[in-house]
């Protein structure tokens, strides 16, 4: 089955500074990759997402990457803010009548004012 | 309006009780989900459902199983509960293969 490794488990960066956050996959069919947060207390909300065809994606602050011959993709979150703060988790998945996701072990990400 | 809601968000019980989680989602999807969250954050799914197909991850006891008497409704009953059954337990909902949307979560105490 997938396996996804993230990377790091916790980071700290001032307001303003941007954020990278890493992940690496195992199952070279896996073609759709989703990031979710989780503020404390809630469920995990997708904030950006990215299918195989794509090598990257943006959205205001946020942007993925996706490097399918090294099977790795990356959340950059630029400007920083201290609403920020939360849990990252990315995922992956393959295509299929129910896409099951394989998550990421998350990454605390906080924003120092 | 919420889009997936679960009831209860906690439950807090005893060693070989028998519990129901009821989830239930109002944006018109036909997958639901259930995942579990561990105390280490770590998410793993355990099902994935529509009137179709009945997913069902491989490393779940089968004290568990989800009941689903509606396509809006994907309720997780667990049988004999045990102190690792302790987590969160979250219900998602996606149409087919898209975006997934997960309910507030309920957090599972076994005494």
């Amino acid at each position: 089955g997938e396996n996804v490794e993230q990377h790091p488990s916790t980071l700290s960066v001032q307001e303003g500074d941007s954020a990278v956050i890493k992940c690496t996959y195992s199952d070279s069919a896996s073609n759709y990759f989703p990031w979710y947060k989780q503020e404390l207390g809630k469920g995990p909300q997708l904030i950006i997402d990215i299918r195989s065809n794509v090598g990257e994606k943006k959205d205001q602050r946020i942007a993925v990457t996706l490097n399918k011959t090294a099977k790795h993709f990356s959340l950059h979150i630029t400007e920083t803010q201290p609403e920020d703060s939360a849990v990252y988790f990315c995922a992956a998945a393959r295509s299929g009548s129910a896409r099951q996701l394989t998550f990421g072990s998350g990454t605390q990400l906080t924003v120092l004012p | 309006d919420t889009a997936v809601s679960q009831t209860p968000k906690y439950l807090v019980t005893q060693m070989g009780n028998d519990k129901s989680i009821k989830c239930e989602q109002n944006l018109g999807h036909d997958t639901m989900y259930w995942y579990k969250q561990d105390s280490k954050k770590f998410l793993k799914i355990m099902f994935s459902y529509n009137n179709k197909e009945l997913i069902i991850n491989e490393t779940v006891p089968n004290r568990f199983s989800p009941k689903s008497p509606d396509k809006a409704h994907l309720n997780l009953h667990i049988n004999s509960l045990e102190l690792g059954d302790s987590a969160v337990y979250f219900c998602a909902s996606s149409q087919v293969a898209n975006t997934q949307y997960f309910g507030p979560g309920t957090r599972l105490t076994v005494l």
